[in-house]
């Protein structure tokens, strides 16, 4: 069974671009988590989707950062646009219940 | 508000010699509580949880861990630690509303 996936693993931008990150979850988990580890910091919940909708944003920095979960497959977190302070490790996981996410190897966006 | 605290940031072992890693929580409720482990270029791996039950919970790769209440406390350890155990551990608490806290991780290095 295929894990977590995330693409691309890495991404350079120079502030004010855009950048959108990709996961795919496990087959058959309904829910999806974005976390994020800005350098030398604690990974930070930034929201769940379950299927399609979001369950939980509350983790999300400001309005520059918009994630969705078309057809309740896929996510797509985009960043636009973006700042130095985006840089960082961004991390997706999926579970079937809220006992056990499984976590995907992580974007590193790096913002110039 | 629910949080993690490992004190270690860093430790050095000897290959072969025991490894303890320390985690505190601060949860409201019955927490989950997990230990993942982030190698060198690799993603986060969960190596152990607790939902319930027998308070000393085994997992991947030797690790066990212990649930204290009491002292609010899940540490880690492995009797006898290998090279390729050399990586990042995070220890997390989560609970019924399914977001992950984390610690800010602790870097383990094994010298020959």
């Amino acid at each position: 069974e295929a894990g977590v996936t995330q693409f691309p693993s890495h991404s350079v931008i120079e502030k004010g671009q855009t950048v959108t990150l990709r996961c795919d979850p496990i087959s058959g988990h309904d829910n999806l988590y974005w976390y994020r580890r800005v350098m030398g910091k604690e990974i930070k919940f930034l929201l769940h989707f379950v299927k399609e909708s979001k369950q939980d944003e509350s983790g999300m920095p400001n309005n520059r950062f918009l994630a969705e979960r078309t057809g309740g497959t896929y996510s797509t977190l985009k960043v636009q646009p973006a700042e130095l302070e985006d840089s960082g490790v961004y991390f997706c996981a999926s579970s079937w219940d809220p006992g056990t996410q499984y976590f995907g190897p992580g974007t590193r966006l790096t913002v110039l | 508000a629910q949080s993690v605290t490992q004190p270690d940031i860093h430790i050095t072992v000897s290959e072969g010699a025991s490894l303890e890693l320390r985690c505190n929580y601060s949860y409201g409720a019955t927490p989950y509580l997990f230990w993942y482990v982030q190698s060198p270029g690799q993603g986060l791996q969960l190596l152990l949880k607790y939902f319930s039950g027998d308070t000393l919970v085994q997992g991947i790769k030797g690790f066990e861990a212990e649930f204290k209440r009491s002292q609010s406390s899940f540490n880690l350890r492995k009797p006898s630690v290998h090279w390729s155990d050399a990586a990042e551990y995070f220890c997390a608490v989560g609970g019924n509303d399914y977001k992950l806290s984390f610690g800010a991780g602790t870097t383990v290095t094994v010298r020959a």
